[in-house]
């Protein structure tokens, strides 16, 4: 069956720095990608999508690429800062349903 | 605000009791999916309808089931509760069965004593 599997956290990082959370995939198909972020107390929150192959999903500073080749979906960020603490989720779309990966925690100190 | 609402969000209960969790999804949306979150397993995927009929099922315990009415809104319904029941329950919406966006609302949270 499909799976996510994304680096296990916590990242802790001093704002300003690079962020990296990497994610594989496996999938049969062609799945849609996509990483949502959860802030402490509140849902999902969608934060960037790529629906196929070579696409780049960005928003907020956060970018992530399609890589079919390696079947990775890593998030980036150049200079994060205290506001991006959350779990970060990877995420595919096969189908109906999303599966997603195990979560991982940034935290960001000043 | 992502729009998708569910009530209630907290809900204390004991072992052997029956809850029901509410989900009203965007204005438009037809498709609704529930997943759960627990520390030991994950977000994991349990149901989705669409325009009031049963799509695809995940991981969903015999216990429970969940329906989608008329108007749109879908109830979770958790039966013969047991502590590892215990998780926060979201459900998200999207507007169509094949679309890939789904919005999630900010879940009900569920402690099993």
């Amino acid at each position: 069956g499909d799976s996510v599997t994304q680096m296990e956290g916590p990242v802790t990082l001093s704002e300003e720095a690079f962020l990296t959370i990497n994610c594989t995939y496996t999938a049969t198909g062609y799945p849609s990608l996509f990483w949502y972020v959860q802030y402490p107390g509140e849902g999902l929150q969608l934060l960037l999508k790529a629906t196929k192959a070579d696409d780049k999903g960005s928003n907020k500073g956060f970018e992530a690429t399609y890589r079919k080749e390696t079947t990775s979906f890593h998030l980036e960020k150049g200079s994060v800062q205290v506001s991006d603490s959350a779990v970060y989720f990877c995420a595919l779309n096969a189908g109906n349903m999303l599966t997603f990966g195990g979560g991982t925690r940034l935290m960001v100190k000043p | 605000d992502s729009g998708v609402t569910q009530t209630p969000k907290h809900l204390i209960t004991a072992t052997g009791q029956r809850v029901t969790l509410r989900c009203s999804p965007r204005s438009g949306d037809l498709s609704v999916y529930w997943y759960q979150q627990s520390l030991d397993q994950g977000l994991q995927f349990l149901i989705h309808y669409y325009n009031g009929e049963e799509r695809a099922k995940g991981n969903i315990l015999e216990r429970f089931s969940a329906q989608q009415f008329p108007d749109l809104h879908s109830e979770l319904n958790l039966s013969s509760l047991e502590l590892g029941d215990s998780a926060l329950y979201f459900c998200a919406s999207s507007v169509r069965a094949s679309e890939n966006i789904q919005y999630f609302g900010a879940g009900t949270r569920l402690s099993v004593l």
